[in-house]
């Protein structure tokens, strides 16, 4: 089984200030790990993924990602967070060993950045 | 444009209706995948087809089926709605690797059961 964790429901950050989104996974094997953000009343964007290799991802729109194998994390960040910023969060995870297995999300959570 | 294309966007029916969701994937995609999100319930996986065949499923209620086409366009049909059947409904595609390297999302299509 999998499951995601976001344990934060709200983010409030002002304009300029560093951003992070945490996120915690559980899977049996190896993981696929990916972000995502919804804009109201839109679909999911992909913003970064985790597959293979270095342990910081670079994704869209300056936002970047930390894989940390021994804390199973997979925190967003974002040195400026921007008014546009504001939205919710999604982090996913895959068990790279599973052929069929769905991307399992979490809860998300809801970033307010403040002028 | 995601290239993932949902119709209708916006349905509002009375309970106890049937309604269809139709879901187009990115040119290419071979896989779809349904997923409903609700306020308290968050993003739910409900169902993945990969080319025409169920492939997972997840907390989709016998009220509910799905299929997808032979030409890779799938329907979610859901039947006697309830009040709490209400929420986004989302089509995602990804390529022939089942999802392994991310899914597109499509805009979503939000139900409203009055």
């Amino acid at each position: 089984a999998q499951s995601v964790a976001q344990p934060e429901d709200q983010v409030n950050v002002a304009e300029g200030n560093p951003l992070t989104v945490k996120c915690t996974y559980s899977v049996s094997g190896n993981p696929y790990l990916f972000w995502y953000v919804q804009y109201p009343n839109r679909g999911l964007q992909f913003l970064l993924k985790y597959i293979t290799g270095d342990n910081l991802v670079k994704g869209s729109y300056g936002f970047e990602a930390e894989f940390n194998k021994s804390q199973t994390s997979f925190h967003l960040k974002k040195p400026s967070a921007l008014v546009s910023d504001s939205a919710l969060y999604f982090c996913a995870v895959r068990d790279r060993g599973d052929s069929w297995g769905k991307l399992q999300f979490g809860a998300g959570t809801q970033v307010v950045v403040t002028p | 444009d995601s290239g993932v294309t949902q119709t209708p966007k916006h349905l509002i029916t009375a309970t106890g209706q049937r309604v269809t969701l139709r879901c187009s994937p990115r040119s290419g995609d071979l896989s779809v995948y349904w997923y409903q999100q609700s306020l308290d319930q968050g993003l739910q996986f409900l169902i993945q087809y990969y080319n025409g065949e169920e492939r997972a499923k997840g907390n989709i209620l016998e009220r509910f089926s799905a299929q997808q086409f032979p030409d890779l366009h799938s329907e979610l049909n859901l039947s006697s709605l309830e009040l709490g059947d209400s929420a986004l409904y989302f089509c995602a595609s990804s390529d022939g690797t089942g999802g392994r390297y991310g899914y597109t999302f499509g805009s979503g299509t939000r139900l409203t059961v009055v």
